[in-house]
């Protein structure tokens, strides 16, 4: 079975511009969680969705957002790019259950110049 | 806040040797717990799991315990081996929440030959 998949792997971008990530969660897996990675915050939880749906959301201003599609694929975009959103995004795809157990894809490393 | 911190941000093993790595929660709503293993470069990967009407579970070479009393979590690696050699994090699910894991900061496994 394929894994999660993500794409680009690689980013860069200059500050004000905007960009979207996109995340093909495992095949049957209906619910993606979108985290951010950095070295002074760690692993912190974006949003998550299931069937289309945002279900959850963490503590991050209104220019993080994301979106999921019928396939269960998913897309999140970041718009006015600051230098702090330099980071790596992971996605996360389970079946969907509450407490479900996650697989993450590769990232996508974006940098803020 | 809730948080899920790791004791040692360190952790130097000699090749053949057994690994502890210490995990706290905060949380005693935390219902799910994962360890995941994270090298340069690549999304984290899933090691073993443990729900919270658990203390042991074993896997292949690890074994995860779970202290509630104390909310206390543990990574055992047996016979380390160089490919070891990773970041390992613990991430716990809090009763119902949507798909959102908690992180620790994360421990950077080093293994000597």
């Amino acid at each position: 079975k394929a894994g999660v998949t993500q794409t680009p792997r690689y980013l860069i971008k200059t500050r004000g511009q905007q960009v979207t990530l996109s995340c093909s969660p495992i095949s049957g897996h209906r619910s993606v969680s979108w985290y951010q990675q950095t070295p002074g915050q760690g692993l912190q939880f974006l949003f998550e969705y299931f069937s289309e749906t945002q279900r959850n959301k963490g503590n991050f201003p209104g220019r993080f957002s994301g979106r999921q599609f019928s396939n269960s694929r998913s897309e999140m975009n970041v718009s006015t790019l600051e230098l702090g959103d330099s980071a790596l995004y992971l996605c996360a795809s389970s079946r969907g259950d509450r407490a479900d157990t996650q697989y993450f894809g590769p990232g996508t490393r974006l940098t803020v110049l | 806040g809730e948080s899920v911190g790791l004791h040692l941000p360190t952790l130097s093993v000699q090749e053949g040797d057994n690994s502890i790595i210490n995990c706290a929660y905060s949380n005693s709503a935390s219902d799910y717990f994962i360890w995941y293993k994270q090298e340069s470069g690549k999304g984290p990967q899933f090691i073993i799991d443990i729900r919270s009407n658990m203390d042991k579970r074993q896997g292949q070479r690890v074994t995860v315990l779970l202290n509630k009393t104390v909310k206390h979590l543990s990574l055992q690696i047996a016979a380390t081996q160089p490919g070891d050699s990773a970041v390992y994090f613990c991430a716990d699910h809090l009763t119902d929440s949507w798909g959102k894991f908690q992180f620790g900061a994360g421990t950077q496994v080093v293994v000597t030959p």
